[in-house]
């Protein structure tokens, strides 16, 4: 079945403690993006990737890493997470093309920071 | 920027009834427009979408027309039912003139809650 897996779905941590959010899509799409989502917000982009080893910053990146050594995998990195970065974030993915195309999204990740 | 806007939620409806979710966007390119649709407790799936102007998207009786002279691209549907309650999100797609990519931007999501 095609589709877009994040790890772990729910998560609460304390301030500064680093965490890892995992994405991984088995479409072999080169495109793949972080955001979250946040009430009266709508989806903010963390960050994209257009490929292996290119990765390029969203609209709200303060305060994220990313990687992206593998086609498949995106996972997106808080060094060291504050309280403001408690949200629902959902990974992204779709294949290159010409014209805009479709996006896959994984089920989400609820994070809470105290 | 390009930005889009939707109308707040939420929208408590009776099955069978009406459903119109208006959706207005601006844009500096010739954008490509969507409706994402999130059930509870998922992530976003792809409902309709249209790619020029005058375009009509459809999907499981929902519809949106994509019109350039009043930017606009509101979505409808003639008779809602239970299982049509979600959180519904407009969104479009332009050419990011600096990298070559396409950005998506989103609207901030109306829910829909449908009544037996």
């Amino acid at each position: 079945e095609a589709q877009v897996t994040q790890n772990p779905r729910y998560l609460i941590t304390v301030t500064g403690k680093k965490l890892t959010v995992t994405c991984s899509q088995n479409m072999n799409h080169e495109y793949m993006s972080w955001y979250r989502q946040d009430p009266g917000l709508g989806l903010r982009q963390i960050y994209y990737s257009m490929n292996v080893e290119v990765t390029d910053k969203g609209d709200v990146p303060e305060g994220y890493k990313v990687s992206r050594k593998e086609k498949r995998n995106f996972p997106l990195i808080l060094e060291s997470p504050s309280p403001n970065q408690t949200s629902l974030y959902f990974c992204a993915s779709r294949p290159r093309g010409g014209a805009p195309n479709e996006q896959f999204f994984g089920p989400g990740t609820r994070l809470t920071v105290l | 920027g390009d930005s889009v806007t939707q109308m707040e939620g939420p929208v408590t409806l009776s099955e069978e009834a009406f459903l119109t979710i208006n959706c207005t966007y601006t844009a500096t390119g010739y954008p490509s427009l969507f409706w994402y649709v999130q059930y509870p407790g998922e992530g976003l799936q792809l409902l309709l979408k249209a790619t020029k102007a005058d375009d009509k998207g459809s999907n499981k009786g929902f519809e949106a027309t994509y019109r350039k002279e009043t930017t606009s691209f509101h979505l409808e549907k003639g008779s809602v039912q239970v299982s049509d309650s979600a959180v519904y999100f407009c969104a479009l797609s332009d050419l990011r003139t600096t990298s070559g990519t396409y950005k998506y931007i989103f609207g901030t999501g109306t829910r829909l809650k449908v009544l037996a």
